[in-house]
């Protein structure tokens, strides 16, 4: 059974970097995409990016100067980072899995974090 | 890249069927058969419900559909039930550069 879970500092100062990780079971990192999507209070989804083992990546063209998304084979994980943050980015931040055809079939519960002084 | 638009919400008797559409343009939605429909409860994983269309992922009910025509997609529930009560979002893929592209959201209620 595949299981996907979020985790990292739920709270980040202004202008620093969010990086979160994604632990990755009952299924290897090494195939599909990895996704980020978030979900800022009271609006809709938005796409960050995803990221294949081998290192290729696709982001968001509106974050793509401020994202980073690896894929970590040896932890069977992804990572998020998002540079320069600023309160726009307060959000709930999920990780899904892409096997291919542009769908994301598993999908972790989500990890809020606030940007905040 | 803009959002796809979806109504903001929708809302049906429980047995009554309810229908979202997500209208995108011929670079996302029209362009390809890659949309999919997500299901969202509040504190829950979001769940896919349909991918290329029409296609339904193992154990999701056939009340379940979707289908398309021309820049719009649409997702049908049939047979509403308490549990369908949740935010529905489409997503299309929209070329090289943006793998995925969601839509606007849909509360749906069920009375």
């Amino acid at each position: 059974q595949v299981h996907l879970q979020e985790s990292g500092p739920g709270l980040v100062e202004p202008s620093g970097t969010l990086s979160l990780t994604c632990a990755v079971s009952g299924v290897s990192i090494s195939s599909d995409w990895w996704n980020w999507v978030r979900q800022p209070p009271g609006k809709g989804l938005e796409w960050i990016g995803e990221a294949f083992h081998s290192g290729l990546t696709n982001y968001n063209p509106s974050l793509k100067s401020r994202v980073t998304i690896s894929v970590d084979r040896s932890k069977n994980q992804s990572s998020l980072k998002l540079t320069s943050v600023n309160a726009a980015d307060t959000a709930v931040y999920f990780c899904a899995r892409s096997p291919g055809t542009f769908r994301l079939d598993h999908w972790g519960q989500g990890t809020p974090v606030t940007v905040s002084s | 890249q803009s959002a796809l638009t979806q109504p903001p919400s929708a809302s049906g008797s429980p047995g009554q069927s309810v229908t979202i559409s997500c209208t995108g343009t011929s670079s996302d939605v029209g362009g390809y058969d890659f949309v999919s429909w997500y299901q969202l409860h509040p504190g829950k994983a979001p769940k896919l419900i349909i991918y290329e269309v029409t296609k339904r992922p193992s154990g999701v009910p056939d009340r379940f559909s979707g289908s398309k025509s021309g820049n719009t997609a649409s997702l049908t529930v049939s047979g509403l039930q308490s549990d369908d009560d949740a935010d529905y979002y489409c997503t299309s893929h929209a070329g090289t550069n943006n793998a995925f592209v969601f839509g606007t959201g849909t509360k749906v209620t069920v009375l």
